[in-house]
C-alpha cells in the first residue's frame, strides 16, 4: 500500500493569492497524477507526470502547473487564485502506468 | 474518447442487504479499476480488475472484457460501506472516471 500525503487539508484564501498544494509520496512511485474534484461528481484528470522533469496536462484545462523535480514530490501551484478555482484536488501515484493508483486523502480549496 | 457508464447513480439500502454497482465502457480499455471514496473524500482503492473475478471480503468484482463491462457486489451491507463508488477505466495511459454510484446505507 502506497504512502502519499497532501498539505494543506483545507485552504480558504482570496482571490489573486497564489498558493501551492503539496503532494508527497514515499513508495518510490515514478507515475504521479493531480485529479479536480466538484463536490458529488467524476474526477477530472489535470495533470500528470511519469517521472522526474516529466509533466503533462491532462483532460481538463486547468491554469494551475506543476513541477516535478524529485521522484517523491509533486507539487501544484496557481498563480492567481479565482473563486472558479473551489473544488477538491486528489493527487494519486502509481507504479507503472495505468497501474493501481492510490490516492492522497485530498485538499479542499476554497477561493473567496 | 472512452464513455464510462455507471449505473444506478443512487442507491439508498438498509444495512444487510445487497447491491450490485455497474460500470458500462464503450471501447476496449487495458484495465479497469473500482475505488470507494469515503463521506470524508479519501479514495480507496478496492480492485484492479482488467478481467475475471476477484474478491476480497464481503466484496467481489466481475469483468467481463469482451462485452465491456464491469460489476461490483457488496454483500451484506454495513454503514460504512456509504460513499461514492466510482470505476475508472485505462486505455493508452489515459484513466477516465465514471460518474460514480452514491451508496447510502442506513441502519
Amino acid at each position: 500500500e502506497a504512502d502519499i500525503y497532501q498539505t494543506p487539508r483545507y485552504l480558504v484564501i482570496g482571490t489573486g493569492k497564489k498558493i501551492t498544494l503539496e503532494c508527497s509520496q514515499t513508495m518510490g512511485h515514478d507515475k504521479m497524477y493531480w485529479y479536480q474534484q466538484d463536490p458529488g461528481m467524476e474526477l477530472h484528470l489535470i495533470h500528470y507526470s511519469y517521472g522526474v522533469n516529466s509533466t503533462e496536462k491532462g483532460d481538463l484545462s486547468s491554469e494551475s502547473t506543476v513541477s516535478r523535480i524529485r521522484t517523491e514530490h509533486f507539487p501544484l501551484t496557481l498563480e492567481s487564485a479565482r473563486p472558479s478555482h473551489t473544488s477538491q484536488y486528489l493527487c494519486a501515484s502509481s507504479e507503472v502506468a495505468g497501474g493501481t493508483q492510490y490516492f492522497g486523502p485530498g485538499t479542499r480549496l476554497t477561493v473567496l | 474518447g472512452i464513455q464510462v457508464e455507471q449505473s444506478p447513480p443512487d442507491l439508498i439500502l438498509q444495512e444487510g442487504a445487497n447491491s450490485t454497482l455497474r460500470c458500462n465502457f464503450s471501447d476496449s480499455v487495458n484495465n479497469l479499476q473500482w475505488f470507494h471514496q469515503n463521506p470524508w473524500g479519501q479514495l480507496i482503492n478496492l480492485f484492479y480488475i482488467p478481467s475475471g473475478t476477484k474478491q476480497n471480503g464481503r466484496l467481489s468484482a466481475t469483468t467481463v472484457a469482451t462485452e465491456r463491462y464491469s460489476l461490483l457486489y457488496i454483500s451484506s451491507s454495513q454503514t460504512t460501506d456509504s460513499g461514492v463508488y466510482f470505476c475508472a477505466v485505462n486505455r493508452d495511459d489515459k484513466i477516465i472516471f465514471g460518474k460514480g454510484t452514491r451508496l447510502h446505507i442506513l441502519p
